[in-house]
């Protein structure tokens, strides 16, 4: 089956400053990546995703980057800013089929002001 | 809009004991989830209900997990017995269409088996 590895576990960052998550997942098939962030207490939220006939898409502060060759997926949080702790999760679709996702273990990113 | 409402929050109960969840997802969306989330853990999907059918249950541990939408609008899982490793937080979460599209997560039960 997919399996998605999620790197760094922890991320802290100063206000201001750029964050970067980098996942890699293992099935070739695999064409939705979605990015998912889950403050304490509630559930996760999407931010932003990408399928694999688009290599690059950017909303605000967010970018996603896809390499299907290297099979790498990427989240890039730009000045960021204390409402972006949380922890982000990124997801592979099992295959060509969108609603069944493998999640990564998750990174928690810590904002310091 | 409502978003997907889930209850009881939080659950304490010994193993081998029972225990059911509800979730009701937002309205009008055909497809439910249900989601186990070990601490420390991604999601791990466990079931998929389009309106009152089943499509995925290929995770789920039948021998003592269940799982329902009579309606095809709010769903309950089940656990009976419950297991020491079953500690976890169970999320659910709705789309409206399957196949594609975003899914919208409820905040989820925390269960805790002593």
């Amino acid at each position: 089956g997919e399996n998605v590895e999620q790197h760094p576990s922890t991320l802290s960052v100063q206000e201001g400053d750029s964050a970067v998550i980098k996942c890699t997942y293992s099935d070739s098939a695999s064409n939705y990546f979605p990015w998912y962030k889950q403050e304490l207490g509630k559930g996760p939220q999407l931010i932003i995703d990408i399928r694999s006939n688009v290599g690059e898409k950017k909303d605000q502060r967010i970018a996603v980057t896809l390499n299907k060759t290297a099979k790498h997926f990427s989240l890039h949080i730009t000045e960021t800013q204390p409402e972006d702790s949380a922890v982000y999760f990124c997801a592979a679709s099992i295959g060509s089929n969108d609603y069944k996702l493998s999640f990564g273990a998750g990174t928690t990113v810590t904002v310091r002001a | 809009e409502a978003g997907v409402a889930q209850s009881p929050r939080y659950k304490i109960i010994e193993k081998r004991q029972s225990v059911a969840f509800w979730c009701n997802p937002i309205s009008g969306h055909a497809t439910l989830y249900w989601y186990q989330q070990i601490l420390g853990q991604g999601p791990k999907l466990l079931i998929q209900f389009q309106n009152n059918g089943v499509v995925d249950d290929s995770q789920l541990p039948k021998d003592r997990f269940s799982a329902e939408r009579l309606k095809g609008v709010d769903s309950t899982l089940k656990i009976q017995p419950a297991k020491l490793e079953d500690s976890a937080v169970y999320l659910c979460a709705s789309s409206s269409r399957v196949g594609a599209g975003e899914q919208f997560f409820g905040p989820g039960t925390r269960l805790t088996v002593l």
